[in-house]
C-alpha cells in the first residue's frame, strides 16, 4: 500500500492564481480530511468527507472547495489563492477514527507570494 | 473558537523527565481523545488515545490521564528520551459532526541528552 499520496510536496503561487493540491489513498478508507498547519496554530481542519460524494465543511473553509467523487481521490481546490494560505496542508485517511485513527500524508508546503 | 485547548506551546525537559502536556475541552459531546506526534516534516501519526469512560491508560512510557468532570486531559511521557523531541497534538472527537477530528494547538516537546 502507498498509504495517502500529496502532490505536490512543495507549490509557489502568486496572488490570485488557482490551484488544486491533490490526494489519494489506496487503503478503501471512508473518512478523508484536509488540515492546513501553522505555527501556534495547530491543525485546523479545512474540509472533511465521509464517503464518496459527501463532504462537509471544518474550522476554515473560506477559500477552499473540495469534491469526493471517488472513495480514493479527495482534491483540495484553492479558488484564488491569497498570501495567508501560505501553509503546510496535510491531507489524512481513516477506516475508522475511533480505531486506528488518522493516516496522514507527508504534507504539502504552499507559498503564496 | 478553539474546542480543544492545549498548553504549554513548548517545552524542554532533561533525558529521564517526565514532560506533561494538558488539553481542555468544551463540548460534552466529545467521546473519544486521541494524541498524535510529529516529527519534522512528516505528517503527523496516532500515539495512543482514551475514552471518557476510562480515567487513565497506559501505551509503554506514554499515559493519558483523563479527568472527565473537569473536562481536562493530560499525556505523561515516561524516563524521555531525545528521540520522543517532536511536536504533539491532543485531539477530540464526537457529537453530531462523527466525521470530524478537532486538533489542539501543538507541544513542541525537546528533550535534551
Amino acid at each position: 500500500n502507498a498509504g495517502v499520496t500529496q502532490t505536490p510536496k512543495f507549490q509557489v503561487l502568486k496572488t490570485g492564481q488557482s490551484m488544486t493540491l491533490q490526494c489519494a489513498q489506496d487503503m478503501n478508507h471512508e473518512y478523508m480530511s484536509w488540515y492546513r498547519q501553522d505555527p501556534g496554530m495547530g491543525l485546523r481542519l479545512i474540509h472533511y468527507s465521509v464517503g464518496a460524494g459527501i463532504t462537509d465543511q471544518g474550522e476554515v473553509p473560506n477559500g477552499y472547495n473540495v469534491s469526493r467523487s471517488t472513495t480514493e481521490d479527495f482534491p483540495l481546490r484553492l479558488l484564488s489563492a491569497a498570501p495567508s494560505q501560505t501553509s503546510v496542508y496535510f491531507c489524512a485517511s481513516s477506516y475508522s477514527l475511533r480505531v486506528g485513527g488518522y493516516t496522514f500524508g507527508s504534507g504539502t508546503r504552499l507559498t503564496v507570494v | 473558537q478553539q474546542q480543544v485547548k492545549q498548553s504549554p506551546q513548548s517545552l524542554i525537559v532533561q533525558k529521564g523527565g517526565i514532560p506533561i502536556i494538558n488539553c481542555a475541552y468544551e463540548n460534552t459531546a466529545f467521546d473519544y481523545f486521541p494524541w498524535y506526534q510529529q516529527f519534522p516534516g512528516k505528517g503527523p501519526a496516532l500515539l495512543i488515545a482514551i475514552r471518557p469512560d476510562v480515567s487513565e491508560k497506559k501505551e509503554g512510557r506514554f499515559t493519558i490521564s483523563f479527568n472527565k468532570s473537569a473536562k481536562q486531559f493530560s499525556l505523561h511521557i515516561m524516563d524521555s528520551q531525545p528521540g520522543d523531541s517532536a511536536t504533539y497534538f491532543c485531539a477530540a472527537i464526537g457529537g453530531t459532526s462523527y466525521g470530524k477530528l478537532t486538533f489542539g494547538q501543538g507541544t513542541i516537546l525537546t528533550v535534551h541528552p
